[in-house]
């Protein structure tokens, strides 16, 4: 069966333009998650959505970013008036329903943003 | 909340020869363990997991894994590295009822010499 798959997997864009970056994830994953990787550092949470349930915004970094959810399907992460510091790669999870127990956390291969 | 902290951003290693990375947590209430791996230009794959089971977790391509309470740590090894080794792996902490979120150390980098 296919994986995460991300598009597109590379994104040059202009500062103050906006971004959007999609996600789909493993079909029949209720849980899907957002995570950002800079140069050099680990891997950032940003965003967790579960089922039906409201989304863990904990993560994100300001009111630029956003992320929305269709369904149990695609997300589609959107980042306006882009900044330098928003270049970094972003990997989208997948899981299986995470009620009472952890589940693995299947990647996706990115997205690399950079922001000129 | 809970941390994790990778001791050393680069490894090197001779083939052949035991590997271990470092990796200590912080958390509040009982963690759940988890060890990627990140081949160049691929996503992040598991390696293995602690969820309170074994505190010894096998996991694939030869890793394993210790959990040690007293010492917070959960290092990594491998007894023979080998080239196909080399690649970035990252330790990682959740909690239940944290929604299951991954919290990621920084990273090492292994390099695997001739």
């Amino acid at each position: 069966g296919a994986g995460v798959s991300q598009s597109p997997s590379n994104k040059v864009t202009e500062k103050g333009k906006d971004v959007e970056l999609r996600c789909d994830p493993i079909s029949g994953h209720t849980a899907l998650y957002w995570y950002r990787q800079r140069l050099g550092q680990g891997l950032e949470f940003l965003i967790y959505f579960q089922g039906n349930s409201a989304p863990d915004k904990s993560g994100l970094p300001s009111d630029r970013f956003s992320a929305e959810r269709t369904g149990e399907s695609v997300s589609t992460l959107t980042i306006q008036r882009t900044q330098q510091e928003d270049s970094a790669v972003y990997l989208c999870a997948s899981s299986v329903e995470t009620s009472g127990a952890i589940h693995e956390q299947f990647f996706g291969p990115g997205t690399r943003l950079t922001v000129l | 909340a809970q941390s994790v902290t990778q001791l050393g951003s680069h490894v090197s290693v001779s083939e052949g020869a035991l590997v271990l990375l470092r990796c200590n947590y912080s958390s509040s209430v009982p963690p759940y363990l988890f060890w990627y791996v990140q081949y160049p230009n691929q996503g992040l794959q598991l390696l293995l997991k602690y969820t309170s089971a074994a505190t010894l977790v096998k996991g694939i391509n030869g890793f394993e894994a210790e959990f040690k309470k007293s010492e917070t740590s959960f290092h990594l090894t491998k007894p023979s590295a080998h080239m196909s080794d080399a690649a970035e792996y990252f330790c990682a902490v959740s909690i239940t009822g944290g929604g299951n979120k991954l919290t990621f150390g920084t990273g090492t980098q292994l390099k695997v010499e001739l």
